[in-house]
């Protein structure tokens, strides 16, 4: 199967802890992207990367840090300098920029 | 900065109405602009694209429009069903920034039987 995950599908946080959200996708795109989404609000783009070894902040990457160092995964680390991670992320891919397929989401809660 | 606008934030019909989910942004210079679907704890589905070039899209019972001038695009769902119950957003990319997508807040959706 072709496609995007996400894991794990829940996490919980204590206060000060840093936790890595998982995205891996074999649809063999060279771009992939994190966003944060907050109920009844759009999604705002955390983090993206274009190629391996290369990626951009977004409107919102602080608190939050990434690497791309293979070019099926991007995992996303919240770090303790996030002082609201409670919200639902989302990975997505794109082979261009004509769209972007996006994962099931990963829901964050801190304790 | 470009901004995009959905109103309304939630919308209730009765099954087999017709309707339409406006978007409108501020920033005419748009690259494309992309309507997904987002079902409750669930990622976004893409249903419609729309080319800066051009001025509509139909898939089945959807039609997304697009008129840069005015800054605004519809998406128009025929017919709807209980199944068409989900948030829909909109999302565009701009002319300089063609890789990022910037979002609607959404309009929630439900269709009653």
């Amino acid at each position: 199967d072709g496609g995007i995950t996400q894991s794990p599908k829940y996490l919980f946080r204590k206060e000060g802890q840093n936790v890595t959200l998982s995205c891996e996708q074999n649809l063999n795109h060279d771009a992939m992207y994190w966003y944060r989404q907050d109920p009844g609000q759009g999604l705002r783009l955390i983090y993206y990367s274009q190629i391996v070894n290369d990626f951009q902040k977004g409107d919102i990457a602080e608190g939050y840090s990434v690497s791309r160092e293979k070019k099926e995964s991007f995992p996303l680390t919240v770090t303790s300098a996030q002082k609201n991670p409670t919200a639902f992320y989302l990975c997505a891919s794109s082979p261009s920029v004509d769209t972007q397929y996006f994962g099931p989401g990963t829901r964050l809660t801190v304790l | 900065k470009q901004e995009v606008t959905q109103i309304p934030a939630a919308l209730s019909v009765p099954e087999g109405e017709n309707l339409v989910l406006n978007c409108s942004f501020t920033d005419s210079a748009i690259y494309n602009l992309q309507w997904f679907r987002q079902d409750p704890g669930k990622g976004l589905t893409s249903l419609l694209l729309i080319q800066s070039s051009q001025r509509e899209q139909t898939s089945g019972r959807l039609n997304a429009s697009l008129d840069k001038s005015s800054g605004r695009s519809t998406l128009y769902i025929a017919a709807s069903q209980p199944g068409d119950s989900a948030t829909y957003l909109c999302a565009l990319r701009r002319m300089d920034s063609s890789y990022k997508l910037i979002f609607g807040s959404g309009t929630r959706l439900l269709v009653r039987p």
